[in-house]
């Protein structure tokens, strides 16, 4: 079954870089799918960042623009958020997720991991 | 950027009962591209509904999601004592993708 896995470094320092990997599992990272980062910070709601497709189309969440990347590694089947300049907002559950293409202009998170905490501290 | 408004805040209630959640957009949606969630605390969210009203593969049939344009409701048929969680309705407009605030449905 498909699966996607979020790695990366648990506490990140205020001004620095945050960065994940999702490696993907029973799917093609250049399959019809979007690949995407969500985030929640303790006791939000949740909070999309960015999506990613294997021909390049890359989209942004407009509050985010400024500070995020994302990328896909067709050769690793993984794709990558990059958050700069991070402060303590930033700490959040994020996790990696696949929109699903069901056809028709109809699209879902069908497939998402378990998360990983990043905390934002000195 | 299109705003998801969800209410209520918070549903009490008690195993059996019909729960009728609610998702309203700032400006029309694409039926398509609604969708909903059920998040339990410590877990990932678990897709329910997508385009409004097609329940995804293994969810029960006590979930329906109805709607159009504006107005989009998630409906329990009969609470389950596994089905108490928060509910997410999202949107895709405009390349952005957005989350209302959440439902959380408690046992009363």
């Amino acid at each position: 079954q498909v699966q996607v896995q979020e790695s990366g470094p648990g506490l990140v320092k205020p001004s620095g870089t945050l960065s994940l990997t999702c490696t993907v599992s029973g799917d093609s990272i250049s399959s019809s799918n979007w690949w995407n980062w969500v985030r929640q910070a303790p006791g939000k709601g949740l909070e999309w960042i960015a999506e990613v497709y294997h021909g390049g189309n890359i989209h942004y969440n407009p509050s985010l623009k400024t500070r995020v990347s994302i990328s896909l590694d067709k050769s690793k089947n993984q794709f990558s958020l990059n958050l700069t300049s991070v402060t303590a907002a930033d700490t959040a559950v994020y996790y990696c997720a696949r929109d699903r293409d069901y056809g028709d202009s109809t699209w879902a998170f069908d497939i998402w991991g378990q998360g990983t905490l990043v905390t934002v501290s000195s | 950027e299109i705003v998801l408004t969800q209410s209520p805040g918070t549903l009490s209630l008690s195993p059996g009962e019909r729960a009728t959640l609610s998702c309203r957009a700032s400006q029309s949606v694409a039926s398509t591209y609604l969708v909903w969630y059920q998040q339990k605390p410590g877990q990932a969210p678990r897709l329910l509904i997508y385009g409004a009203s097609s329940r995804a593969t293994g969810i029960p049939d006590r979930f329906s999601g109805s709607g159009s344009g504006t107005d989009f409701t998630l409906t329990i048929s009969g609470v389950e004592p596994e089905d108490f969680a928060i509910y997410y309705c999202q949107q895709y407009g405009s390349s952005v993708w957005t989350f209302g605030q959440g439902t959380k449905v408690e046992i009363k």
